[in-house]
């Protein structure tokens, strides 16, 4: 384990479902991060949550909504999305960006 | 904005001999360049970083050079083992924003 915990690993859901992906570190870090990583592309930032405050949203559709309720966790609330969007979805965490991040193992996302 | 490029995309080596993958980047104000490595099953761990005012750092088999003037950077293995086969992900960033700008990945295969 890298002190980064994420749930569930897998998750098949509807395009009508609505479902949360879970986001745990017990680092002391006061930076977390959502990730989207798809075959051959990139990693792709979708949030950024800087003690608690969400200083970043890469364009993010609303289908994708962030809860950051404190320091050590961190939600992903998915509703009503697309096929496209399955992938894995990476969780990270930093203390600034000057020593690293650390990553959650992912949530394996099939939508169907 | 800043702009990552990573080659190749795959790479085989055959055990024991030595692998180079290599960036490029294109904001000069990047100084922070870490490595990451992805199992299969995992989220990407920091393997090694450097900054921008040191040239080359080493880390028993890996090390990363950096050229600032021609805005590369090249992670290295020597004596590659079976345990090395993962994707490697180089990153840029700078440090007065939160967001790694990453390359595209790097499939390496070690053969036995």
């Amino acid at each position: 384990e890298t002190g980064v915990t994420q749930t569930p690993r897998h998750l098949v859901m509807g395009m009508t479902n609505k479902k949360s992906l879970k986001c745990e570190q017990h680092l002391g870090h006061n930076a977390m991060y959502w990730y989207k990583q798809s075959a051959k592309k990139p990693l792709e930032l979708m949030f950024v949550y800087n003690f608690k405050e969400q200083t970043e949203n890469n364009s993010v559709p609303s289908r994708f909504s962030p809860e950051c309720p404190n320091s050590s966790h961190l939600f992903l609330h998915l509703h009503t999305l697309q096929p496209e969007d399955s992938a894995l979805y990476l969780c990270a965490s930093s203390q600034g960006t000057d020593y690293g991040y650390t990553f959650g193992s992912g949530t394996r996302l099939t939508v169907v | 904005g800043e702009n990552v490029e990573q080659h190749p995309s795959t790479l085989s080596v055959q055990e024991g001999d030595s692998a180079v993958i290599k960036c490029t980047y294109s904001d000069s104000a990047s100084n922070y360049f870490p490595w990451y490595k992805q199992e299969l099953g995992k989220g990407p761990q920091l393997i090694i970083d450097i900054r921008s005012n040191v040239g080359e750092k080493k880390d028993q088999r890996i090390a990363v050079t950096l050229n600032k003037t021609a805005k590369h950077f090249s992670l290295h293995i020597t004596e590659t083992q079976p345990e090395d086969s993962a994707v490697y992900f180089c990153a840029a960033v700078r440090d007065s924003n939160y967001q790694l700008i990453w390359g595209a990945g790097t499939k390496l295969i070690i053969k036995p």
